[in-house]
């Protein structure tokens, strides 16, 4: 069964506009963590977020905000003002804590096009 | 700030060769991993190794794949004999031990691309 999935396979804005990501996920677990990475064109994956999942408080950081709810088991990312640099692949991730071996679970990716 | 390393960064190999990737895991981690991703699709789990021993294998770790903790720093992925379908991108990961482990973030390498031919 997929865990993480990201329905958005590829977005296109222009520079300035905002644009959100979105992630849904699926786990038994009650303690569990989601991770946002992002993947630029050189191919490295770069931990952007990660929540836990006991505490449901949105965060900000600049132009990033992430809105996770237990409610819609979701996670979604909004990128505000979107530059040019935010062109990338942005992959949601989950770990479970019952989990033994702690692996990540990735989506499959949302690929944002920033067109200047 | 620490740094997990991946050698080579680019490896082209004939199909049927034999292929080791390497990886240096941040010294004060204790859990590794590898995961997989062919080019323009999802990075998948492959294997994961803590205190000397594989912890879990997802299906694509078949009798192909192996890893070895040789000394202590190095963590390496051996591919026995190549297949076209070998050819991916190759991703290290290492987190630190903790109370919530999950919690604790995975920080990955740069990668080791392998094209087989």
């Amino acid at each position: 069964a997929q865990k993480v999935t990201q329905a958005q396979t590829e977005i296109s804005v222009v520079e300035k506009e905002d644009v959100t990501l979105d992630c849904v996920y699926e786990t038994r677990d009650t303690t569990y963590y989601l991770f946002w990475y992002k993947q630029p064109p050189s191919g490295e994956l770069v931990f952007l977020i990660r929540r836990n999942s006991f505490d449901e408080q949105n965060e900000i950081s600049g132009r990033y905000s992430w809105n996770f709810q237990k409610s819609t088991s979701s996670f979604n990312f909004t990128i505000t003002a979107s530059q040019v640099v935010d062109s990338a692949v942005y992959f949601c991730a989950l770990s479970e804590e019952m989990d033994s071996s702690y692996k990540l679970i990735f989506g499959s990716g949302t690929r944002l096009l920033v067109r200047p | 700030e620490p740094e997990v390393t991946q050698t080579p960064s680019h490896q082209v190999t004939q199909m049927g060769q034999e292929v080791i990737l390497r990886c240096v895991p941040i010294s004060n981690h204790l859990y590794f991993y590898w995961y997989r991703q062919i080019l323009g699709q999802k990075v998948e789990f492959l294997v994961s190794f803590y205190n000397n021993e594989i912890s879990e294998k997802s299906e694509i770790f078949d009798d192909q794949f192996s890893v070895e903790r040789p000394d202590g720093s190095n963590f390496t992925l051996k591919i026995r004999s190549t297949k076209l379908e070998d050819s991916a991108m190759y991703f290290c990961a290492s987190r630190l031990e903790g109370p919530l482990s999950g919690a604790n973030v995975l920080t990955f390498g740069a990668g080791s691309r392998l094209t087989v031919l």
